[in-house]
C-alpha cells in the first residue's frame, strides 16, 4: 500500500553537525511531498514542501530535493543548531488532500 | 499560532463516556481534516470535509466515531462509549481549495481511565 518511510530515530547531534533524514515513499502518480515539523509543545508546522520532481523545497537552512527515480525526499541542513531539535515528520500528500505521515524523528541538538 | 485552534486541549475521561472535542478552522479554508496520533507514530488520516460534506472516512474508523461539520467551519467530533484505545493526540487541519498545505491546530490530547 501506500506509505512513507523514514529514519528511526533519535537522532543526536553536536551544534554545526551536519543533518539528513532519510525518507522514502511509494504512491501511484507524483504526489507533493512535504516535511513537517514539531517543535517541543508546540503544534504541526509546514517546514517545507515540493510539489513536482527535481522540486527542491528549502527553508530555515533546510533543504530537501524531490527524486522521483528513488521515490526519496530526504531532509538536509548543513548545520543544525540547538533550536532546531524537534520531532521532523515526512508527509506524502494524495489526490483528496490527505496526508499520509511517516512515524517522525526526534532530532535533539547538544551545544 | 497557525491561526486553527481546537478545544479542549485536554480531556480526561472515563471509559464508557462520550466526549467531543472541536476544531475551528482558518475561517476561508473550505477544506478540514482530521487526524489521530499515538505516541511515537505519525499522524493518521480520520476523515475530510469539504465545506459541510464529509467525503471521506478512513476504514479503520470505528462506528463509535463521528465527525460534523455542519456549516462548513467550525468541526465536531464526537467519540461515542470511550475505550482506552481511542487515547491519542487528535489534531484538526484545514487548507484553501488551491492549496496543497494543510495548516493544523494545536491538537485535542484525549486519554480515557
Amino acid at each position: 500500500g501506500d506509505s512513507v518511510t523514514q529514519m528511526e530515530g533519535p537522532v543526536t547531534l553536536s551544534e554545526e553537525a551536519f543533518l539528513t533524514i532519510n525518507c522514502t515513499y511509494t504512491a501511484t502518480g507524483y504526489p507533493s511531498l512535504f516535511w513537517y515539523v514539531q517543535y517541543p509543545g508546540e503544534g504541526l508546522q509546514l517546514l517545507l514542501k515540493a510539489t513536482k520532481a527535481d522540486d527542491k523545497g528549502s527553508n530555515k537552512g533546510f533543504e530537501a530535493t524531490y527524486r522521483k527515480e528513488t521515490t526519496s525526499f530526504h531532509l538536509e541542513k548543513g548545520s543544525v543548531q540547538v533550536s532546531d531539535s524537534a520531532v521532523y515528520f515526512c508527509v506524502r500528500g494524495s489526490t483528496l488532500g490527505r496526508l499520509y505521515f511517516g512515524r517522525g524523528t526526534q532530532l535533539t541538538v547538544w551545544p | 499560532d497557525t491561526g486553527v485552534s481546537q478545544n479542549p486541549r485536554h480531556k480526561i475521561t472515563k471509559r464508557g463516556q462520550n466526549v467531543t472535542f472541536r476544531c475551528d478552522p482558518i475561517s476561508e479554508h473550505n477544506r478540514l481534516y482530521w487526524y489521530r496520533q499515538t505516541l511515537g507514530q505519525g499522524p493518521e488520516f480520520l476523515t475530510y470535509f469539504q465545506n459541510e460534506a464529509q467525503l471521506e472516512k478512513s476504514r479503520l474508523l470505528s462506528d463509535r466515531f463521528s465527525a460534523e461539520r455542519p456549516e462548513g467551519s467550525i468541526s465536531t467530533v464526537t467519540i461515542q462509549r470511550t475505550e482506552q484505545r481511542d487515547s491519542a493526540m487528535y489534531r484538526c487541519a484545514s487548507r484553501g481549495t488551491l492549496q496543497e498545505t494543510q495548516y493544523f491546530g494545536p491538537g485535542t490530547r484525549l486519554l480515557v481511565l
